[in-house]
């Protein structure tokens, strides 16, 4: 099983901050990565494919990188609509596999 | 508008059985592989099963196996998880959720969610 590893578990960032992500999977998992939001309550919202393919509905101040075993997640200018927790998983090999998530909280 | 409606879930007893069904609209069924994806009180998410557009090919995760089982009505746009065996560790939100491309197993859409408690 492919363990992804997602730090910080937590990061306090102040509106207008940038934020940023990781995601490390104990083997290469070549582009296949995704990255999700979610809400208190809510189902998760696709955010990226194939680790930099943005989903709809999400703006440019999101961008996705990273190959292999190294992903991040970046959020440009921190929005109140951003504070949330985020998920990578990895689609590359069986079982589909998500990380423990990233809570982004306001500073 | 491109929807998964979820219903089944509830109370039940260990070792109880219980099915849940995922009705999909607004998109070409067949087209895309489904999943059920599962979420513990305060945990993370994970993955507990897929099926391929024609329903020919399912996949479990080792923690489900042998207790769980995926299938689809492609003829009613139809997803379904029988759960059996159930245990206090299944105790989760669980959501369906479509695959965004034929052969590309991100998860673009997904239903409310249902919950699912396993408790004497």
């Amino acid at each position: 099983e492919v363990v992804m590893t997602q730090s910080p578990a937590t990061l306090s960032v102040s509106p207008g901050d940038r934020a940023t992500l990781s995601c490390r999977a104990s083997q290469t998992i070549n582009s296949n990565l995704a990255w999700y939001q979610q809400k208190p309550g809510q189902a998760p919202r696709l955010l990226f494919y194939d680790t930099s393919t943005r989903a709809s509905g999400f703006p440019a101040r999101f961008s996705g990188t990273g190959s292999g075993t190294e992903f991040t997640l970046t959020i440009s200018s921190l929005q109140s609509e951003d504070f949330a927790v985020y998920y990578c998983q990895q689609y590359d090999n069986w079982p589909r596999t998500f990380g423990q998530g990233t809570k982004v909280e306001i500073k | 508008e491109v929807q998964l409606l979820q219903s089944g879930g509830g109370l039940v007893q260990p070792g109880g059985s219980l099915r849940l069904s995922c009705a999909a609209s607004g998109f070409t069924f067949t087209t895309y592989a489904m999943n059920w994806v599962r979420q513990a009180p305060g945990k993370g998410l994970e993955w507990v099963s897929l099926t391929t557009g024609s329903g020919d090919n399912t996949f479990l995760a080792d923690s489900v196996k042998g207790r769980f089982s995926i299938s689809r009505d492609n003829s009613k746009n139809m997803l379904y998880l029988q759960m059996n065996s159930l245990r206090a560790d299944d105790t989760a939100v669980y959501y369906c959720a479509k695959c965004i491309l034929p052969t590309t197993d991100a998860f673009d859409i997904w239903g409310q969610g249902t919950m699912v408690t396993v408790s004497s």
